[in-house]
């Protein structure tokens, strides 16, 4: 079993649509949550991060963590065809750790 | 304000063969991280360099080498190149030394390594 565990996709969704995308894990040490997104053939670009649980909003975007269940979230509202990529979810034991990451969730928002 | 930088953007080599990539961290940073991305798949971690040293270090063999200059910047080589090491690199880089939980790592666009 992995580490962290997130759901391939791909996920398709019109455009405007509230985009949900999970992760889960499985070590209870991890302290810091962070959603990345990541473009064709190129490198992860930082959206959200978090520390410890609770919500955090910017913009379109919506972080969760819960870390009783080991479960963390990312909402996108008012989904674009921008917004259409793969995005990684990333957690890690401190502050500038090394992260462990999912297997990412590609994502297609249609106009 | 730079972010993080890698060179060369593409690579090819052969099954034995030595490779060098290069990393630059975002400005003010301290701390380099290396991943290798297959297709399809996350980020792995390789290691991660602080004060020229290597201070973490991920589940993968000596043939991954990386070395940290003192203006911070970083080289990652591999050995013995295998067909398996054909992947994404990531360089990250982070600011460990500020002791802040806003700090977390920033990824430069990547070397695609193809080895034949």
């Amino acid at each position: 079993q992995k580490e962290v565990e997130q759901d391939p996709g791909p996920l398709s969704v019109p455009e405007g649509a509230i985009v949900s995308l999970n992760c889960t894990y499985s070590n209870s040490a991890f302290q810091y949550f962070m959603w990345y997104r990541q473009y064709s053939r190129k490198g992860p670009e930082l959206l959200m991060y978090t520390y410890s649980s609770g919500n955090k909003e910017d913009g379109r975007f919506t972080a969760q963590v819960d870390k009783s269940s080991k479960y963390i979230s990312l909402f996108i509202r008012d989904s674009q065809p921008s917004d259409s990529a793969t995005y990684l979810c990333a957690m890690s034991e401190g502050a500038g750790n090394m992260l462990t990451f999912g297997g990412g969730t590609r994502l297609m928002v249609k106009p | 304000d730079a972010g993080v930088t890698q060179s060369p953007t593409h690579l090819i080599k052969t099954r034995g063969q030595q490779v060098t990539l290069r990393c630059s961290p975002k400005s003010g940073h301290d701390t380099v991280s290396w991943y290798q991305q297959a297709l399809g798949q996350g980020p792995q971690f390789i290691f991660q360099y602080y004060e020229e040293e290597e201070r973490q270090r991920g589940n993968f063999p000596d043939r991954f080498s990386g070395h940290q200059f003192p203006n911070y910047s970083s080289e990652l080589n591999v050995n013995a190149l295998l067909l398996g090491d054909s992947a994404l690199y990531l360089c990250a880089s982070s600011l460990v030394a500020s002791g802040s939980y806003t700090d977390t790592q920033y990824f430069g666009p990547g070397t695609r390594l193809t080895v034949l």
